[in-house]
């Protein structure tokens, strides 16, 4: 079946550093790629997307690169800042079938000032 | 404002109880889905529905049930059977006809059995 594996957690990094959190799937068709993010208590928020291959997703500074060949699409932040603490989900979906999202385990990263 | 919401944040439940929780959304998406997370997991689906008065069941479906009588609404009861129902639950949302527009999350409800 489909699925999503990450780097496990915690990372800890000190402020300004550079991130990288992996990511790499498995499926049977060709899947939207997805990050989320969450904080202490509180849903999921979309943080960037891609829908196919060498598509980059961007948002606060925060991108990934969906890579066919490797099956991976990982998460990169030049900068990290405090605020960036939260959990982190790679996640994808078919426009097949239930169309469902299927998760990683999520990457807890707390960033030390 | 357009968003996802679950009701309530909280919820305690004795055993041998059945509790419901809310799901209503205004985006007027088609699809609808419930996730269970567990501390230190990622979410796992428990069913979902495509379309009015359809439903299907996820990965985890025993010891919970559905109904989807409206488009805005995706309730999610916790019956007695589930023999493990603390766990952190998500609502999510998405039009069918574009999933590349990504999935709405609302902020959850938090189940403690007491």
């Amino acid at each position: 079946g489909d699925s999503v594996t990450q780097m496990e957690g915690p990372v800890t990094l000190s402020e300004e550093a550079f991130l990288t959190i992996n990511c790499t799937y498995t499926a049977t068709g060709y899947p939207s790629l997805f990050w989320y993010v969450q904080y202490p208590g509180e849903g999921l928020q979309l943080l960037l997307k891609a829908t196919k291959a060498d598509d980059k997703g961007s948002n606060k500074g925060f991108e990934a690169t969906y890579r066919k060949e490797t099956t991976s699409f990982h998460l990169e932040k030049g900068s990290v800042q405090v605020s960036d603490s939260a959990v982190y989900f790679c996640a994808l979906s078919l426009d097949t079938g239930r169309r469902a999202l299927t998760f990683g385990s999520g990457t807890r990263l707390q960033v030390q000032p | 404002d357009g968003g996802i919401t679950q009701s309530p944040k909280y919820l305690f439940r004795k055993e041998g109880q059945n509790v419901t929780l809310s799901c209503e959304q205004n985006l007027n998406h088609d699809a609808m889905y419930w996730y269970r997370q567990d501390p230190g997991q990622g979410l796992r689906l428990i069913y979902y529905s495509q379309i009015v008065n359809d439903f299907q069941k996820g990965d985890i479906a025993e010891g919970y049930s559905v109904s989807r009588e409206k488009k805005e609404s995706f309730p999610l009861t916790v019956t007695s059977a589930q023999k493990n129902p603390t766990a952190f639950y998500l609502c999510d949302s998405s039009t069918d006809r574009d999933l590349s527009g990504g999935y709405t999350f609302g902020s959850g409800t938090r189940l403690t059995v007491v």
